[in-house]
């Protein structure tokens, strides 16, 4: 069975701060994705990366940044400098083969709703 | 630019009603799915879809059932409404073609509230 851990559920920060979101995942695929959304109060999630199994390599993309360590199932994400437009809720997702169907479920950690304060 | 759209952003129902929630994408995805998300619990998913009339059940089927008749639009349905169905609902839909690789493109979500 597949688990995606977010231990932080609400984080507060002061604008311009750098903020790190935690992601720890469990499967027992060894191909599988991972992705970060985030939801902002209008509630629609918007994709923001995904980063496949064998890619190990860190991301960055102006102010946003992963850092995947395969070693520890860890898939965390960075924001520097943070703003007040950062403030949303953040979630991690697994995809993995899902038997018996042709399609692959996304398993969705609970969330981490930041807040960035002016 | 990807659109998925559903029919309600605001729903409320009395117990017991039968309820609809309908999703539209004009992607012309094969996967279409449906989750609820409920406070400290994340996204879970209830249905999903990977073709016309074809269905899946998720995590948390039971209470709902799902409608796919065509390809763009797949609907959600609460046969008899009840109040632990209050909850926000979310459609989301994804190309077929590559597996687990594609990201899925989500709605803006229904607030459905049962009194």
């Amino acid at each position: 069975a597949q688990k995606v851990t977010q231990a932080q559920t609400e984080i507060s920060v002061v604008e311009k701060e750098d903020v790190t979101l935690d992601c720890v995942y469990e499967t027992r695929d060894t191909t599988y994705y991972l992705f970060w959304y985030k939801q902002p109060p209008s509630g629609e999630l918007v994709f923001l990366i995904r980063r496949n199994s064998f890619d190990e390599q860190n991301e960055i993309s102006g102010r946003y940044s992963w850092n995947f360590q395969k070693s520890t199932s860890s898939f965390n994400f960075t924001i520097t400098a943070s703003q007040v437009v950062d403030s949303a809720v953040y979630f991690c997702a697994l995809s993995a083969p899902y038997s018996g169907a042709g399609s692959y479920q996304l398993t969705f950690g609970k969330g981490t709703k930041l807040s960035v304060i002016p | 630019d990807v659109k998925v759209t559903q029919s309600s952003r605001y729903l409320v129902k009395r117990t017991g009603e039968k309820v609809f929630l309908e999703c539209v994408q004009d992607m012309d995805h094969e996967n279409m799915f449906w989750y609820r998300q409920d406070p400290g619990l994340g996204l879970r998913l209830i249905y999903f879809s990977y073709d016309v009339k074809m269905k899946e059940k998720g995590d948390i089927p039971e209470g709902y059932s799902v409608s796919r008749e065509k390809k763009e639009r797949f609907s959600l349905i609460l046969e008899s409404a009840s109040t632990n169905q209050t909850s926000m609902y979310l459609c989301a839909s994804r190309p077929g073609t590559s597996g687990p690789y594609n990201e899925q493109f989500f709605g803006p979500g229904t607030r459905l509230t049962v009194l």
